[in-house]
């Protein structure tokens, strides 16, 4: 049973432009959500995350969204770079047992010039 | 800097054999995970512990043990090796006096098992 779906295994898009990653969510305990980006060869490295209280987190280049009723976060890239280019996981944590992670299968970004 | 190192990146092992993944984590955190990675799966939890000497049960245990006798050490054990294990394997560790629920991965273990 995924709790964490990322149902786009891939995306691409041009390079300056936008790109979402969508994360879809089953469990309503869920209160706080990361994007962890990871390069072949390499661990994943965290990116961004948003806490259930919030609907919106900015960093930079990316901004992550959280859509409760719709048990919905997105993550934008703007500009997106060649460098955007990996995978990447959206996690999820429950509220009452806040040191696991429940990730999705992964989106892999392909930014071409 | 934080730091999560593992033994090996590349590892390739025949079926049956007795396979050792070790991390290593420098940030003191108590708790240390083990993770496989494979195509259209995400990542999935093997096992983690919270504690020296504490582990528990993820979502994909069977085929895997684990030790943990120092806080900064955690081993993934495969006791006989199966070609269906062939696969990438993440170690992390994490705070729980962390500000955010971040966890810190090492650089991942590719094992093939033939």
């Amino acid at each position: 049973d995924q709790q964490v779906k990322q149902n786009s295994p891939s995306l691409s898009v041009q390079e300056g432009r936008i790109s979402i990653l969508n994360c879809d969510y089953t469990n309503s305990m869920f209160d706080y959500f990361l994007w962890y980006k990871k390069y072949p060869a390499e661990g994943p490295t965290f990116l961004i995350s948003i806490s259930s209280i919030k609907d919106k987190n900015e960093d930079g280049r990316f901004t992550v969204f959280l859509n409760k009723s719709a048990k919905h976060l997105s993550l934008h890239i703007v500009p997106s770079q060649p460098g955007d280019s990996a995978v990447y996981f959206c996690a999820a944590s429950l509220s009452y047992n806040t040191d696991k992670l429940i990730f999705g299968t992964g989106t892999r970004l392909q930014v071409f010039p | 800097d934080v730091k999560v190192t593992q033994s090996s990146r590349y590892l390739v092992k025949r079926t049956g054999e007795k396979v050792f993944l070790e991390c290593v984590q420098d940030m003191d955190h108590e708790n240390m995970f083990w993770y496989r990675q494979d195509p259209g799966l995400g990542l999935r939890l093997i096992y983690f512990s919270y504690d020296v000497k504490m582990k528990e049960k993820g979502d994909i245990p069977e085929g895997y043990s684990v030790s943990r006798e120092k806080k900064e050490r955690f081993s993934l054990i495969l006791e006989s090796a199966s070609t269906n294990q062939t696969s990438m394997y993440l170690c992390a560790s994490s705070s729980v006096t962390r500000v955010s629920y971040e966890q810190y991965f090492g650089p991942g273990t590719r094992l093939t098992v033939t």
